[in-house]
């Protein structure tokens, strides 16, 4: 199975703050890696797909990047209702795996 | 809109079935490959299984292989996870998903939560 490491665990932004989760994979996905955002007590919600393209209705100051191995999101300015858990997860093979997820909470 | 309906959880003894529904709106079921994501308590998320649009194909994560069934009815909109020989470690909430190829999943139910205690 293609392991995804995230980081970090957890990490505290303030309000307007840029901030980046990293996911590495054990081997090379082609850019079929997608991100999540979970809410408390909410089910998770699709923020990114193929890398870098933005899911219908996402906010602008979310991005993916990366290539290969490497792929980050970005969140550019932090606002209240971006707290939360994010998770990274491939498509590339089966089985998908995910992340094991970066909590963000405001500083 | 789209929307995914779970229902079925419930407490159950180690060793016993139960069967998961979900029901779908708001788009063309038949269209779409669906699959189960599970998440334990204060745990990350983790595949379960998946079903083609046909229901001629379906995936399983290893733990679960021979123990849990995915299906589907077209006609009904509704997607079902049967799990046998159900395990403590099966104790999680479990999401219906739909599936965007290659395997992304793009929707999600609100969750039935399913707890395995004796």
């Amino acid at each position: 199975d293609i392991q995804m490491t995230q980081s970090p665990a957890s990490l505290s932004a303030s309000l307007g703050e840029t901030v980046s989760i990293e996911c590495l994979a054990s081997e090379g996905i082609s850019n079929d890696l997608a991100w999540y955002q979970q809410k408390s007590g909410k089910s998770p919600q699709l923020l990114i797909y193929a890398a870098s393209r933005l899911q219908d209705g996402v906010p602008s100051r979310f991005s993916g990047s990366g290539s290969g191995t490497r792929y980050s999101l970005k969140i550019s300015g932090m606002q209240p209702e971006d707290e939360a858990d994010y998770f990274c997860q491939q498509s590339y093979k089966y089985p998908p795996t995910f992340g094991s997820g970066t909590k963000l909470e405001i500083k | 809109e789209v929307q995914l309906v779970e229902s079925g959880g419930v407490l159950v003894q180690p060793g016993r079935s139960m069967k998961l529904s979900c029901a779908a709106s708001g788009f063309t079921f038949s269209s779409f490959p669906m699959a189960w994501v599970r998440q334990a308590p204060t745990k990350g998320l983790e595949w379960v299984a998946t079903i083609s649009t046909s229901g001629g194909s379906t995936y399983y994560r290893d733990s679960v292989k021979g123990r849990f069934t995915i299906s589907r009815d077209n006609a009904k909109s509704t997607l079902y996870l049967q799990m046998d020989s159900l395990r403590s470690e099966d104790t999680a909430t479990y999401y219906c998903t739909r599936i965007l190829l290659p395997h992304v999943m793009d929707a999600w139910g609100q969750g039935a939560s399913v707890t395995v205690s004796s």
